[in-house]
């Protein structure tokens, strides 16, 4: 299970603090994704990246900000959230991000709450 | 728009019996993918097994087999001889390009 790392694992934030979420993939993977998980909902697909590159953006508000320096890290800045932001936040990465079967390998995630 | 529903959001089964998990989908494409993802407690999301559209042959990953009805968009899957170690939500997914479309999970507990 180390093949995609998260840090921090547990992060409690105010609503007017500046935070990042910390993903990184060892599988040399093109292609990484952040998730939304809320309880008893499915879920939610934040951002794709491919090769680096912005591919999907999901009608995510702006307070959520990710940044790909490379095909290995992805980071999630977060700043002004809302209590409804609390959840557990999912890193992913997979080979390519185009139509195929390519099983996409998950990290622990963050369980991230918003006072 | 494709989605996919779950329509037990908790089953139990005692240890070494079958159960089965339902997942139906909602689409127009012919040619896609679909997924059985288990996230045990605490744990990472790992994938369990996955089936192409276009074969009609069954999935099966030593205990986990799927039940695939493309007419009806009916994807379940079967675990055989139940393990303490099965107990987890099982999420079903269906991807259509890059992105996966989930179920809102199934908690599976496992009675000793």
């Amino acid at each position: 299970e180390t093949g995609v790392t998260q840090t921090p694992r547990h992060l409690v934030m105010g609503m007017t603090n500046k935070k990042s979420l910390k993903c990184e993939q060892h599988l040399g993977h093109n292609a990484m994704y952040w998730y939304k998980q809320s309880a008893k909902k499915p879920l939610e697909l934040m951002f794709v990246y491919s090769l680096e590159e912005r591919v999907e953006n999901n009608s995510v508000p702006s307070r959520f900000s990710p940044e790909c320096p490379n095909s290995s890290h992805l980071f999630l800045h977060l700043h002004t959230l809302q209590p409804e932001d609390s959840a557990l936040y999912l890193c992913a990465s997979s080979q390519d991000s185009g139509p195929s079967t390519d099983t996409q390998y998950f990290g622990p995630g963050t369980r991230l709450t918003v006072l | 728009a494709q989605t996919v529903t779950q329509s037990q959001p908790e089953m139990s089964v005692q240890e070494a019996e079958t159960v089965t998990l339902s997942c139906t989908y909602d689409t127009s494409e012919s040619d896609y993918y679909l997924f059985w993802y288990k996230q045990p407690p605490s744990r990472q999301m790992i994938l369990v097994i996955r089936q192409e559209a276009y074969k009609q042959q069954n999935a099966t990953e030593n205990r986990f087999s799927v039940n695939f009805q493309k007419a009806a968009k009916s994807f379940s899957l079967k675990i055989s001889d139940s393990q303490l170690g099965d107990a987890a939500m099982y999420f079903c997914a269906y991807r259509s390009n890059y992105q996966l479309i989930w179920g809102a999970g199934t908690k599976l507990i496992i009675k000793p």
